[in-house]
């Protein structure tokens, strides 16, 4: 599977935007960017995903580079229950198991 | 619904003893999946399941673990001999065969956390 690396930890102010980077300079032309977040004694949730163009949905905004090898999730307006864990992962959907492949994610932490 | 529903939530046991957790998946996804979450590290896969048939483990999976998802519904992980190092926490997921909109991802559940004494 294709690598992703995020930074460990991040900080943010509560009602100020924050952009969590990934990168994954091996995607493959299928790979599919995913979003997903673990919020403390909870299980990863889904976040968003996409392939080329950016997209946007209720919970945050995915912006992808233009060669794919990097990505950026933004939460337009942090709140203290976006504190989570976050997960960029790669998903082949052609992947006969198509289990998810998790790194070590990055911590954000969010300051009221 | 009420999504991915996991028991029992803590688990606390002695070093040989054997134990069995359950997960209970979303009625019409027909793809489960376990993984393992230690302490400051993200979810590794154990194994998954469409419908009945287990069809992928991974390496973590030794002979002491032992998953079964008899017609298609709940599942269970069976842990023989447990030893300190199987402390973590022990995760669900589930998903339909093909994502449609408006559900493009998995659904995990809060996993059952497991302590060997």
């Amino acid at each position: 599977d294709a690598k992703t690396t995020q930074p460990n930890s991040m900080e943010s102010n509560e009602e100020e935007p924050v952009h969590l980077p990934c990168n994954h300079s091996t995607i493959s032309g299928t790979d599919y960017i995913h979003w997903y977040r673990q919020l403390p004694s909870q299980g990863p949730e889904y976040v968003i995903h996409g392939l080329t163009s950016n997209v946007n949905n209720r919970m945050a905004s995915l912006a992808i580079a233009e060669d794919r090898k990097s990505s950026t999730l933004i939460l337009h307006r942090a709140t203290l229950r976006d504190a989570a864990v976050y997960y960029c992962i790669l998903r082949d959907p052609n992947n006969a198991g198509n289990m998810l492949t998790f790194g070590g994610g990055t911590r954000l932490m969010v300051k009221p | 619904d009420t999504g991915v529903s996991q028991n029992p939530r803590h688990k606390i046991t002695k070093r040989g003893q054997n134990v069995t957790f359950r997960c209970d998946p979303i009625s019409e996804h027909n793809r489960l999946y376990w993984y393992r979450q230690t302490l400051g590290q993200g979810p590794e896969f154990l194994t998954y399941f469409q419908n009945e048939a287990q069809l992928e483990k991974s390496r973590l999976l030794s002979d002491r673990f032992s998953a079964e998802r008899p017609k298609g519904s709940f599942s269970t992980l069976e842990i023989q001999r447990t030893e300190q190092g199987d402390s973590a926490m022990y995760l669900c997921a589930s998903s339909p065969r093909w994502f449609l909109p408006p559900n493009y991802g998995y659904t995990f559940g809060s996993g059952t956390r497991l302590t060997v004494v």
